[in-house]
């Protein structure tokens, strides 16, 4: 199984609302990532875990909460998000060391209202 | 924060020509590897090259790696309509840990 699962697919949020993004994975992958992309625009690193420990927050604000529950869950806790937040989230993860590839979910296509 | 910048931005050819990318990145590597995204979705890895190979193969796609200039290109040849997508190239930056950096990306678009 080499994939990386991510869901919801879309998802629409008022700038009041509570909502998660889950990230899954099943080949036992020790570094996940949180990226950001913007429209016509390259993906940003967010957040990198390894060995489920937070290692890198790229500045992202604490609207953004990530969690890695276990070695095979991600999520992206989101809370009093804005207009702007609005864009595709990328959930990856990657074998050991940085010579291997980076297997990328579908994302979750974002919208604040 | 990017580490490459591709060039050009935006390619538009017709099927059965080759298309040219081309990526130059900022710091020291071991490796850089090249990503396809289709409209909206997640992105495939591609190629991997490492700083000690010059050129790789895999199928139409030809990576060079060119270290004293700090620049990659990818050529796909003999393109078909099905490779219209964004093409990134990404290394791993040591301040990140294990995690790829992206480049800005191009646009190719092949028309049948």
């Amino acid at each position: 199984d080499t994939e990386v699962t991510q869901t919801p697919k879309h998802l629409v949020m008022g700038m009041t609302n509570k909502k998660s993004l889950k990230c899954e994975q099943h080949m036992g992958h020790r570094a996940m990532y949180w990226y950001k992309q913007k429209a016509k625009k390259p993906p940003e690193l967010m957040f990198v875990y390894s060995y489920e420990k937070l290692s890198i927050n790229e500045s992202v604000p604490s609207r953004f909460s990530p969690e890695c529950p276990n070695s095979s869950l991600l999520n992206l806790h989101l809370h009093a998000l804005q207009p702007e937040d609005s864009a595709l989230y990328l959930c990856a993860s990657k074998g050991r060391g940085g010579g291997s590839e980076a297997f990328f979910g579908q994302g979750t296509r974002l919208t604040v209202v | 924060s990017q580490q490459g910048e591709e060039d050009p931005q935006a390619l538009s050819i017709q099927e059965g020509e080759n298309a040219t990318m081309n990526c130059s990145y900022k710091t020291s590597i071991n490796n850089l590897q090249w990503y396809r995204q289709n409209s909206g979705r997640g992105l495939v890895h591609l190629i991997l090259i490492r700083s000690n190979e010059r050129e790789k193969h895999s199928g139409r796609l030809r990576v060079t790696l060119d270290t004293s200039k700090k620049s990659s290109s990818l050529l796909i040849t003999a393109s078909r309509a099905a490779d219209t997508a964004s093409y990134f190239c990404a290394t791993v930056n040591n301040q990140a840990g294990t995690a790829l950096i992206f480049g800005k990306g191009t646009t190719l678009s092949v028309s049948s």
